[in-house]
């Protein structure tokens, strides 16, 4: 059975940092392209960046293009986002995804971790 | 940037009763579209992806059709887990990947 798991949530202050990590398991973590998305309040979801199999590409929506760090570790089954100057709009849940038969959509998600921007 | 836009943004629909969502993209998308359910507190659930497609696990009260700049999401007869919120989401021209702004669907 798939599984990913989200950590890495909580509140912080405009421009500060935070880092969100994902567990996979129940499949080859390595075989798949990987993403977060987010769902912000009042908002509907959007895609925040994904990575390659590898690690060798790697993609951002212009929303957090500079500010945020996709990566992985394929040793440890783990997906990360680093997250820095944080701005109020980026209060959101979190998803990782796993991208299906290197389609573009996602088949299978985490539950998400909530990231609270606020002063 | 590929423009998703589903109407209505809240759909009143009774239990047992059809309900018809749309999407439409800015420009073709062919048939790269997927559609998602999405439950207060729950992850995204895939349901359709290639347009029309159901995804393993999926009801046969869901379809999904269209291709180009025009889809509709039907659920034929509604049931009490289907209240929720649906996405379309294209994934022809990326980066980046968009999403709809989502479809309200409540029990009128």
């Amino acid at each position: 059975e798939v599984q990913l798991v989200e950590s890495g949530g909580g509140l912080v202050q405009p421009g500060g940092s935070l880092r969100l990590s994902c567990a996979a398991s129940g499949f080859t973590f390595s075989n798949y392209w990987m993403a977060w998305v987010r769902l912000a309040p009042g908002r509907g979801l959007e895609w925040v960046a994904n990575i390659k199999q590898d690690g060798s590409g790697k993609y951002y929506a212009d929303s957090v293009k500079g500010r945020f760090t996709i990566s992985r570790d394929n040793a440890k089954n783990s997906l990360y986002l680093q997250m820095s100057s944080l701005r109020v709009e980026d209060t959101a849940v979190y998803f990782c995804a796993r991208e299906a038969y290197s389609s573009g959509w996602w088949g299978d998600w985490g539950q998400g971790t909530l990231v609270t921007v606020s002063s | 940037e590929i423009v998703m836009t589903q109407s209505p943004a809240t759909l009143s629909v009774s239990p047992g009763e059809r309900a018809t969502l749309s999407c439409r993209a800015s420009q073709s998308v062919s048939s790269n579209l997927v559609w998602y359910q999405q439950r207060p507190g729950q992850a995204p659930r895939v349901l359709i992806y290639g347009s029309s497609t159901r995804a393993t696990g999926i009801p046969v009260r869901f379809s999904g059709s269209g291709s180009g700049t025009e889809f509709t999401l039907t659920i034929s007869s509604l049931q009490s887990e289907d209240f929720a919120v649906y996405y379309c989401q294209q994934y022809y021209d990326w980066p980046p990947y968009t999403f709809g702004q989502g479809t309200k669907l409540e029990i009128k």
